[in-house]
């Protein structure tokens, strides 16, 4: 199976900070990943889809890059509504959907 | 607009069983592949299986196998989740998603596993 990491678990930043959150894959999975960004009481809402598409409607402050095993996602100018947790997740095939480990972005 | 609704969720004694559903509306359901995603108090969200458009495909998380089984109704445009065996790790928020050629949730059910 597939594992997934994410780092840091919590980030504390700024408003207007650039904030960069780093996946990584335990085997490659090409560029089939996403991002989910959850706020509390909230389904996760996807920001991300095959690391680099930005879904329709998502601020373009939100950007993803990466290939094989390791992926990132930045915020290029943190803003109050993007204080949330953010999840990557893998959907190398149908039988494999695993989440990350959540990256908590707080106010510093 | 896409809808998804579960139901079936409470509160049960570990070893007992529920069966959730999901009712869809708002899109061709028989088109698409249906997922249930759970996410424990305080935890990340958890793939927990899905099926294909005619469920002649079906998988699971490894901590699911033998104990869950997913199976879907086209002609009443529902998802069901029929868990087994249940443990206090499945204690969880349950949500039925569309997560490929789209990406829509349900609101979740929230089951209970306690004695």
């Amino acid at each position: 199976d597939i594992q997934m990491t994410q780092s840091p678990s919590t980030l504390s930043a700024s408003i207007g900070d650039r904030v960069t959150i780093t996946c990584r894959a335990s085997q490659s999975i090409s560029t089939w990943l996403a991002w989910y960004q959850q706020k509390p009481g909230k389904a996760p809402r996807l920001l991300i889809y095959k690391s680099s598409n930005l879904v329709n409607e998502v601020p373009s402050r939100f950007s993803g890059s990466g290939s094989g095993t390791e992926f990132t996602l930045t915020i290029s100018s943190l803003q109050p509504d993007d204080f949330a947790t953010y999840y990557c997740q893998e959907y190398n095939n149908y039988s494999s959907w695993t989440f990350g480990p959540g990256t908590k972005v707080e106010i510093k | 607009e896409v809808h998804l609704v579960e139901s079936g969720g409470g509160l049960v004694q570990p070893g007992g069983s529920l069966r959730l559903s999901c009712a869809a509306s708002g899109f061709t359901f028989s088109s698409y592949w249906m997922f249930w995603v759970r996410q424990a108090p305080g935890k990340g969200p958890e793939y927990v299986a899905n099926i294909n458009q005619d469920g002649s495909e079906r998988n699971y998380v490894d901590s699911v196998k033998g104990r869950f089984t997913v199976s879907r109704d086209n002609a009443a445009n529902s998802v069901f989740l029929q868990m087994n065996s249940l443990r206090a790790e499945d204690t969880a928020l349950y949500y039925c998603a569309i997560l490929r050629g789209g990406n829509f949730w349900g609101q979740g059910t929230l089951i209970t596993v306690s004695s």
